[in-house]
């Protein structure tokens, strides 16, 4: 199995512009879940996906992020107007029932000059 | 409010020599405490779910315990290859699904 895929892998941009993230979870798999990982707050959960729905939302730090999961092999993040407090590390994650274990993505790490 | 503390902070072993790492958690009810180890650039990696006070699991040179009120991950005759971060997640308290909170880590240094 290929696991978790995440692109991109590094996203340098400049504050204001839009920035899109992407993930693949493992096939079969009926949880997503997107991370934030900086050192200061460490790994928090932004927002989770069940059969395609979102299911919670209230990690979302602010109106300018957005995710989205058009069918169950494929999700996005969506940061618009991007800020440089942004700049941290996203991971995806997915999971086969709510309460197993979640497997990661290797992240994309953003940076917002 | 939910919380997970993992202590210490850092810690740095010499190759063989053994430590244990805690994970102390609050949280209404739990239903799982997982382990995962995390290597610079890259995703957490899955290691252990206990669910039980007093259940065990082994992997190589890993062990995990768990208690009421914490969770140890002792590490026997460590090798430079086990040097990473160690991370513990617990389901949030009154949910059904995977909403975890993740502690701190614990960055593991191993030295030759």
């Amino acid at each position: 199995d290929a696991g978790v895929i995440q692109s991109p892998r590094h996203e340098v941009t400049e504050m204001g512009q839009e920035v899109t993230l992407r993930c693949k979870p493992i096939s079969g798999h009926d949880y997503l879940f997107w991370y934030r990982q900086t050192m200061m707050r460490g790994l928090e959960l932004l927002i989770y996906f069940n059969n395609n729905v979102p299911i919670d939302d209230s990690g979302m730090p602010e109106d300018r992020f957005s995710a989205k999961m058009p069918n169950a092999s494929f999700s996005t993040l969506k940061i618009q107007p991007s800020e440089p407090r942004d700049s941290a590390v996203y991971f995806c994650a997915s999971s086969f029932g709510g309460m197993e274990t979640q497997y990661f993505g290797p992240g994309t790490r953003l940076l917002v000059l | 409010e939910d919380q997970v503390t993992q202590s210490p902070e850092a810690l740095r072993l010499q190759e063989g020599e053994s430590s244990s790492l805690n994970c102390s958690y609050t949280v209404s009810g739990l239903r799982g405490l997982f382990w995962y180890r995390q290597d610079p650039g890259k995703g957490p990696e899955f290691l252990f779910t206990l669910y039980s006070a007093g259940e065990e699991k082994e992997k190589e040179r890993l062990k995990a315990t768990l208690t009421k009120k914490e969770s140890f991950l002792h590490i026997t005759a460590p090798k430079p290859e086990d040097s990473a971060t160690y991370l513990c997640a617990v389901p949030r308290g009154g949910t059904s699904y995977g909403k975890l909170t993740f502690g701190q880590g614990t960055i593991l240094t191993v030295h030759p």
